[in-house]
């Protein structure tokens, strides 16, 4: 299957500081992305969907300006999570398509102290 | 919208044994369902998916059947081992015209244990 490269993998912040989250295709270029939540036993939630060169569409409850996203390129895409709070604190994964098919990340664990 | 709904929960097996995954849906649209994999700390991993012009599919020791008319569709595991122990999630969404990327609806996920 494709690789989707996703950095960094495990991140501590403070409280009240933003935090960046790179999400690549390695070997496939994807228009589109998607970016996930997941609380620990539950399942992956949507939280926004990333389009190359125009803005990201965000998922009803999931405020754009504290989940800032960015898709500056067919590879890459960005969450910005600013203003961290405790509440941050969660597993975020990314996804890109490729031939119909939704390929994951590794998954991001954000820490928010 | 759609919602997908997962059972059972958990499920606990013997090495050797057979595991199935249930899962139905809502939306009558949707067309593809993928499974996958996901280990602790790690993000999900497709094992097998199935489009809604087929009613089955095989690879190996994993197969996934779809009843359209129903609107379920399951995962079967055969001679499991402990490395199949982990979350499994079944997905479900609206290919658009061309194989348009939408949206993929999660279930709820079940915890698979393969106990030696």
């Amino acid at each position: 299957g494709a690789v989707v490269s996703q950095h960094p993998s495990r991140v501590i912040c403070k409280s009240g500081t933003s935090v960046k989250i790179e999400c690549r295709s390695l070997d496939f270029q994807a228009t589109t992305m998607f970016w996930y939540r997941q609380f620990p036993k539950q399942s992956l939630m949507l939280m926004a969907t990333s389009n190359e060169g125009s803005k990201a569409t965000y998922e009803q409850g999931v405020e754009k300006d504290k989940f800032l996203i960015n898709h500056a390129s067919l590879t890459l895409s960005t969450l910005t999570v600013t203003s961290a709070h405790p509440e941050d604190s969660s597993f975020y994964i990314c996804s890109a398509p490729l031939q119909a098919r939704a390929f994951f990340g590794q998954g991001t664990r954000l820490t928010v102290v | 919208g759609e919602n997908v709904e997962q059972h059972p929960s958990t499920l606990s097996v013997q090495e050797g044994d057979s595991a199935v995954i249930k899962c139905t849906y809502s939306d009558s649209a949707s067309n593809y369902f993928p499974w996958y994999k996901q280990e602790l700390g790690k993000g999900p991993q497709l094992i097998i998916d199935i489009r809604s012009n087929v009613g089955e599919k095989k690879d190996q020791r994993i197969a996934v059947t779809l009843n359209k008319t129903a609107k379920h569709f399951s995962l079967h595991i055969t001679e499991t081992q402990p490395e199949d122990s982990a979350v499994y999630f079944c997905a479900a969404s609206n290919r658009g015209i061309g194989g348009a990327t939408n949206k993929l609806i999660f279930g709820t996920g079940t915890l698979l244990a393969v106990q030696p």
